[in-house]
């Protein structure tokens, strides 16, 4: 079972505009959230976290709000910049020691 | 070393052969995660090392997979009588240790892209 989804496979964006990525997810034992991008031929990277104990988590530009009632979380890009072009993986921890569980993945493009 | 590193990057086998990949991570890091990537999908966990304790291999698909981290520091994972379902990017990422997981700290490799012919 899939028990974190991502279920926009792409999403493409014009330059300067907000770019808005979801993530839900089943599983009430989890108690943080994170995002990490990837970029072709490299392996994920970590971007922006967040504790079940807040709703939003701020850094620049990159924007991640939690609701727990709802089990949704969202990654908000703004500006989007063409460099922002990549696939971006929701993650969560806390049910086991040491393990993250991953969604598929969003690909977004940012077009000039 | 300055960040994870994994080998081979690239590696095609027959059906019924073992494969051995190996996994070097950042130095100053306690543990390292093994995960599994098939295409167009996220990374699944595989197993975790703290230091040279394995405390988690729930992830192992089966039997025919193991890990191995001896002196706390570079770790392997095997999969013997590999099937063409084991093709798949294998992936490891180390950080500083699982009580900081929750802040992000969680750094990559490049992986190793397995094909089983």
């Amino acid at each position: 079972d899939q028990q974190v989804k991502q279920n926009s496979p792409s999403l493409s964006v014009q330059e300067g505009r907000i770019s808005i990525l979801n993530c839900d997810y089943t599983n009430s034992m989890f108690d943080y959230f994170l995002w990490y991008k990837k970029y072709p031929a490299e392996g994920p990277t970590f971007l922006i976290s967040i504790s079940s104990i807040k709703d939003k988590n701020e850094d620049g530009r990159f924007t991640v709000f939690l609701n727990k009632s709802a089990k949704h979380l969202s990654l908000h890009i703004v500006p989007s910049q063409p460099g922002d072009s990549a696939v971006y993986f929701c993650a969560a921890g806390g049910t086991s020691y040491g393990k993250l569980t991953f969604g598929q993945g969003t690909i977004l493009t940012v077009h000039p | 070393g300055a960040g994870v590193s994994q080998s081979p990057r690239y590696k095609v086998t027959k059906r019924g052969q073992d494969v051995t990949l190996r996994c070097d991570p950042i130095s100053s890091h306690a543990t390292l995660y093994w995960y599994q990537q098939a295409l167009g999908q996220g990374p699944e966990f595989l197993t975790y090392f703290n230091y040279e304790a394995q405390p988690d291999k729930s992830g192992l698909p089966s039997d025919r997979f193991s890990a191995e981290r001896p002196e706390g520091s570079i770790s392997t994972l095997t999969i013997q009588r590999t099937e063409q379902r084991d093709s798949a990017m294998y992936r490891c990422a180390s950080s500083f240790s699982p009580t900081r997981l929750n802040t992000g700290e969680l750094f990559f490799g490049e992986g190793s892209r397995l094909t089983v012919l």
